[in-house]
């Protein structure tokens, strides 16, 4: 099946700083999404990017298909930043997203 | 508010039993979907149900069990041929088709005692 790779795996970074999240797949995807867990479980969708930029307040997404990665950049950050990241593709004859293991954001203040 | 109900928050299970984990959708989605996560780990896919009636297994499915009577709602059975239960339980929901996002419950977090 289909592999996701998300780097860096860990981050820590001072409020108000930026950053950018990176996301590696091994096949061409018809669906792409970034989710934000918080530190209670619940994943909140941020982006359907299969291709292109999108934005949305300070968070943006990058997604090169032809080159097989995504970009998901987080600026001014803010301690509510702070979570774990996902990356998950849903690949040619996949049914279900495939998830990356995530990077692990801390903000602090 | 349209959205997804998992329940309950917090379940216990013995060594044995088998449990069953709630999911219901109001967003008129046909798709719905099970996910396990582990500490430190990603989401992996238990079953997924595309329309009423219908379901296929993921990649973890052995030791569990699923219906879908109605399209709102997708119950996950836990059952005692799951060795390794404890975990975090996702539940999610979209519209049919590739071109859609995921909308994801709160989870249940099972452990077993």
């Amino acid at each position: 099946g289909i592999q996701v790779e998300q780097s860096p795996p860990d981050l820590i970074l001072q409020e108000g700083a930026n950053s950018t999240l990176r996301c590696n797949f091994s096949d061409s995807v018809n669906n792409l999404q970034w989710f934000h867990q918080n530190p209670w479980g619940q994943l909140i969708n941020l982006f359907y990017i299969p291709s292109g930029t999108k934005q949305n307040g300070r968070l943006s997404a990058t997604t090169v298909a032809t080159e097989r990665y995504s970009l998901l950049y987080i600026s001014s950050s803010q301690t509510t930043d702070s979570g774990v990241y996902f990356c998950a593709v849903l690949g040619g004859g996949a049914d279900g997203l495939t998830f990356g293991k995530g990077t692990h954001l801390i903000i602090q203040p | 508010d349209g959205g997804i109900t998992q329940s309950p928050k917090y379940l216990f299970r013995k060594e044995g039993q088998n449990v069953t984990l709630s999911c219901e959708q109001n967003l008129n989605h046909d798709a719905m979907y099970w996910y396990r996560q582990d500490p430190g780990q990603g989401l992996r896919l238990i079953y997924y149900s595309q329309i009423v009636n219908d379901f296929q297994k993921g990649d973890i499915a052995e030791g569990y069990s699923v219906s879908r009577e109605k399209k709102e709602s997708f119950p996950l059975t836990v059952t005692s041929a799951q060795k390794n239960p404890t975990a975090f339980y996702l539940c999610a929901s979209s519209f049919q088709g590739f071109n859609y996002g995921y909308t994801f419950g709160s989870g249940t977090r099972l452990t077993v005692v």
